[in-house]
């Protein structure tokens, strides 16, 4: 069974600091990873992903994920934290082999402070 | 083009009533997805369908939820009874099934569920 854990619950960064927001996953066969960024009272609007290639992804305002083939980790960052990146963020994995089922974290809650 | 439209998006019932949400998914996706998130988790899939067809509802209370997609394109959830734990935001989704490498899932805005 494939899964994702997000350790931290909660990520508290000041604006204009570096923010990482950790996840590691298990599935079998080659990952599928994605970002998800969910505002309150939102649906969730997708960030970014991994399917191949450069282990480094780019994605929506400004906000980069690492992917670690040997760590099996997917943390998201930002170079500098803005105010409006306050949210709750969701990684989720599927794979070539999950029957494309898509299977999410427990979600972290960034909070970025002035 | 269009995203996932779900309905309605608020609904307030009192325990051991019934209640059905509805979600119409992008036009082609074959694969539809419901998923469950009770506040302050992440979402939990209950039931894949591709087609009308149930690829996976392994985590779905069968004893009290149902659903249906009968010509492979809207499909509906159903409580009957709800109970106060199923309070949540139910979430439906869809994708391209093999796509979703390159188109990835497109999520609804989700039915927001208080059951009181």
């Amino acid at each position: 069974a494939q899964s994702v854990a997000q350790p931290e619950d909660q990520v508290n960064v000041a604006e204009g600091n570096p923010l990482t927001v950790k996840c590691t996953y298990s599935v079998s066969g080659n990952p599928y990873l994605f970002w998800y960024v969910q505002y309150p009272n939102r649906g969730l609007q997708f960030l970014l992903k991994y399917i191949t290639g450069d282990n480094l992804v780019k994605g929506s305002y400004g906000f980069e994920a690492e992917f670690n083939k040997s760590q099996t980790s997917f943390h998201l960052k930002k170079p500098s934290a803005l105010g409006s990146d306050s949210a709750l963020y969701f990684c989720a994995v599927s794979g070539d082999n999950a029957g494309n089922m898509l299977t999410f974290g427990g979600g972290t809650r960034l909070m970025v402070k002035p | 083009e269009a995203g996932v439209a779900q309905s309605p998006r608020y609904k307030i019932i009192e325990k051991r009533q019934s209640v059905a949400f509805w979600c119409n998914p992008i036009s082609g996706h074959a694969t539809l997805y419901w998923y469950q998130q009770i506040l302050g988790q992440g979402p939990k899939l209950l039931i894949q369908f591709q087609n009308n067809g149930v690829v996976d509802d392994s985590q779905l209370p069968k004893d009290r939820f149902s659903a249906e997609r009968l010509k492979g394109v809207d499909s509906t959830l159903k409580i009957q009874p709800a109970k106060l734990e199923d309070s949540a935001v139910y979430l439906c989704a869809s994708s391209f099934p093999g796509s979703e490498a390159n188109y990835g899932y497109t999520f609804g805005s989700g039915t927001r569920l208080t059951v009181v």
